[in-house]
C-alpha cells in the first residue's frame, strides 16, 4: 500500500493561506491523490482529488509535482470553521477490485482567531 | 440532494448482543465501502460491496462480522456477539466506480459503544 506522511498538526491565523504537504514516495503509476476533511464526530468530507499538476475547485487547490512523490493541499484564507483533521490519501485498487483508502492520522489544523 | 445516510447514529449494546448498522448510499451509487475508526486513529477499510455481491472483505474480521448489500434496501454491517473492542465509529462510503480513480463519499457514521 502506498503510504503517506503528513505533519501531525498545524496552526494558522484566520485569513491566512494554509498549505499542507504530504509525501507519498512509493505512489504507483495509476494512483490518484485525494484529500479529505474530518470534523469531530462526523464522517470524512471529500475536498479534492488529482493525478498530476494542479487541480482547483471552489474549496481548495491541489499541487502535484511532476514526480508525484508529494502533494500540497492549499486552503485560501482559512476561517475558524476550517479547524479539522485533513487526510491525504493515495487510493489503490486491489486485486479484488476495491479502491481501498488508507487513512493515516492526518494533519490536525487549528485556526486561531 | 441526499448524501450517504447511516443509522442509527449511536448504538449501545451489551457484550454478547448483536449490532446492525445500516447504510443508504448516494442515489445512483452502486458501490459501498465500510470503514472502522478507533479513537484518535484514521479509518481502516473493512469491506467493499456492490449490489448483492461482496467484492473484497479483506479488512473485515473473519468471525462475528458480516456485511450485505441487497438488491433492495440499505447495506447492512452486522456484528454478532459484540465485545468491548468493537466499540468504534463505523463509516460507510459510496461511490461510482470510474475505473482508475474513484471518489468515495462518506456518511456521518454510527458510533457503537459496547458496555
Amino acid at each position: 500500500l502506498a503510504k503517506t506522511t503528513q505533519p501531525i498538526s498545524m496552526d494558522s491565523y484566520e485569513g491566512q493561506e494554509v498549505n499542507i504537504t504530504c509525501s507519498h514516495n512509493n505512489i504507483a503509476t495509476n494512483d490518484y491523490i485525494t484529500w479529505y476533511q474530518q470534523f469531530p464526530s462526523q464522517g470524512p468530507r471529500f475536498i479534492i482529488q488529482g493525478y498530476k499538476t494542479k487541480v482547483t475547485n471552489e474549496v481548495a487547490s491541489l499541487f502535484i509535482p511532476a514526480d508525484r512523490k508529494s502533494s500540497t493541499l492549499s486552503l485560501p484564507r482559512v476561517s475558524l470553521s476550517d479547524t479539522a483533521v485533513y487526510y491525504c490519501l493515495v487510493g489503490e485498487r486491489s486485486g479484488a477490485g476495491s479502491y481501498q483508502l488508507t487513512f493515516g492520522k492526518g494533519t490536525k489544523l487549528s485556526v486561531i482567531p | 440532494n441526499a448524501g450517504v445516510m447511516q443509522n442509527p447514529r449511536h448504538l449501545v449494546r451489551r457484550r454478547g448482543q448483536e449490532a446492525r448498522l445500516r447504510c443508504s448510499p448516494v442515489k445512483g451509487h452502486s458501490h459501498v465501502y465500510w470503514y472502522r475508526q478507533l479513537p484518535e486513529e484514521g479509518l481502516k477499510f473493512m469491506v467493499y460491496l456492490q449490489k448483492e455481491n461482496i467484492i473484497d472483505e479483506s479488512g473485515m474480521p473473519k468471525e462475528r462480522f458480516s456485511a450485505e448489500f441487497p438488491k433492495e434496501g440499505p447495506s447492512i454491517l452486522r456484528i454478532q456477539q459484540v465485545v468491548r473492542g468493537d466499540s468504534a465509529a463505523y463509516f460507510c462510503a459510496s461511490s461510482v466506480n470510474r475505473g482508475r480513480e474513484e471518489t468515495q463519499y462518506f456518511g456521518p457514521g454510527t458510533r457503537l459503544l459496547v458496555l
